[in-house]
């Protein structure tokens, strides 16, 4: 299968910093991607990595292991606005395509 | 706005209708997706069409039927649909080579809501 784990749910303060992770089967592996979906609204695009190393952007940052099949979102100085769902989904490439995660909620509190 | 257009963007239907939803992208993209969202659930790929080939049908049921006129436009038709399938579909598009995706990204469109009665 092409099984992709990621937390249901976290919450974190104003202000604070969030590490979200997501895991993934490695054959095939083509590329992760990281996006953002408010609620009952499209995903958007945040991130791509295909190589190991961290890819940072502004306040939101992510990493990726090939190795070991592994992936975190990194979101620092956390605002309200942030409050949304984060999907990671997987490319293994040409005919299978994206697949994505179960998505992490993720609550900001004051 | 993120060049892909779907139409309509909320739907009523009773389970004995036929409608269709459409999507178009202005992208110059030449693969396409239809995706179901259903509440508490992870985004699941329905159908892909790469150079306007059907290369995915992820074991969706036949009242469910695509279609892909051209690489711009990606329709979905719905017949004799059940409760269940009331979710969001949204539509996607995407630049594929020879290996796989190209620019680092498939876009989305603002989806479509669904509600059979």
């Amino acid at each position: 299968g092409q099984n992709i784990d990621q937390p249901t749910e976290m919450t974190a303060t104003e202000g604070a910093i969030v590490q979200i992770n997501c895991t993934y089967q490695t054959s095939g592996f083509n590329g992760l991607f990281w996006y953002q979906q408010h609620a009952g609204e499209a995903p958007t695009f945040l991130s791509y990595n295909v190589l190991d190393g961290l890819e940072e952007k502004g306040r939101f940052s992510s990493f990726l292991s090939r190795s070991k099949g592994y992936s975190y979102l990194l979101l620092k100085e956390l605002q309200m606005k942030d409050s949304a769902s984060y999907l990671c989904a997987v490319d293994w490439g040409y005919g299978q395509n994206f697949v994505f995660g179960p998505g992490t909620r993720l609550s900001v509190l004051p | 706005e993120t060049g892909v257009t779907q139409t309509p963007r909320h739907l009523v239907m009773g389970m004995t209708n036929k409608k269709s939803l459409k999507c178009e992208q202005h992208l110059g993209h030449n693969a396409m997706y239809w995706y179901k969202q259903s509440a508490k659930k992870p985004l699941e790929l329905m159908f892909v069409y790469n150079f306007k080939e059907q290369t995915e049908n992820n074991s969706v049921p036949s009242r469910f039927s695509p279609e892909c006129p051209n690489s711009s436009h990606l329709f979905l038709h719905l017949h004799t649909l059940q409760p269940e399938d009331s979710a969001l579909y949204l539509c996607a598009s995407s630049q594929e080579d020879g290996t796989g995706l190209v620019g680092n990204t498939i876009y989305f469109g603002e989806g479509s809501w669904l509600t059979v009665v």
